[in-house]
């Protein structure tokens, strides 16, 4: 059974880069034919999808976040990352990695970290 | 690109059954779906795909999927209070994945 956990800092500033990580385990991040991928809920909305990357490292961006928005896979550590620059208050939200097949759903969800742009 | 549409809200009592509706936008009316409940304070969680002929996979005991149109369902039968959530449709094409509103579900 595939796991997934998002790990990363909770507060930063606006301005910044927002970074997270997510940790797969259960399964080999490259040895599998899915997609990898980023969806973000800010407080009391509904879920928006960030992102998602390939195992093969090929990416695809929703195109709201796509001059901001890099999605790297490290299958040396069995993980794969999210890096959103100049965030604003905007991009407080929290924010899930999942994982699914490119045309089939999200089967794997991790279970989400909260992420607050302040200064 | 696909859009889903799901009413805001709906309400049912303990015991009953409720169906909940996700549409798709036109020129999109033969996509296949998913449906995830997300319950207070969770992660969301995936309980099927429902494709446009109806058929559905991947369902826990007492959740169905159903299809009519552009319309897809999602029907739960004898509700417990643990299904009391926000219920969301997923759909996909080649570029991106789209989510409805979600649909937050009082069970009564």
């Amino acid at each position: 059974q595939v796991l997934l956990q998002e790990s990363g800092p909770g507060l930063v500033k606006p301005s910044e880069a927002l970074s997270l990580t997510c940790s797969v385990s259960g399964g080999s991040i490259d040895r599998t034919t899915y997609y990898w991928g980023w969806i973000r809920q800010p407080p009391g909305k509904g879920l928006e999808w960030i992102g998602g990357i390939y195992y093969s490292g090929r990416s695809h961006y929703n195109p709201s976040f796509e001059s901001r928005v890099t999605i790297a896979v490290d299958t040396s550590k069995n993980q794969f990352s999210l890096n959103l620059n100049s965030v604003t208050a905007a991009d407080t939200a929290v924010y899930f990695c999942a994982r699914y097949f490119g045309f089939d759903p999200i089967d794997v969800w991790g279970q989400g970290t909260t992420v607050t742009v302040s200064s | 690109q696909p859009v889903l549409t799901q009413s805001s809200s709906a309400s049912a009592s303990l015991g009953s059954s409720v169906k909940l509706i996700c549409t798709l936008n036109s020129g999109y009316s033969n996509h296949i779906i998913a449906w995830h409940q997300q319950q207070p304070g969770k992660a969301p969680r995936y309980l099927m795909k429902v494709e446009g002929s109806g058929r559905y996979s991947g369902a826990p005991a007492r959740f169905s999927g159903s299809s009519s149109g552009a319309d897809r369902h999602l029907t739960i039968s004898n509700l417990q209070s643990d299904d009391e959530a926000v219920y969301y449709c997923e759909t996909w094409d080649s570029n991106a994945r789209v989510f409805g509103g979600g649909t937050k579900l009082t069970v009564l």
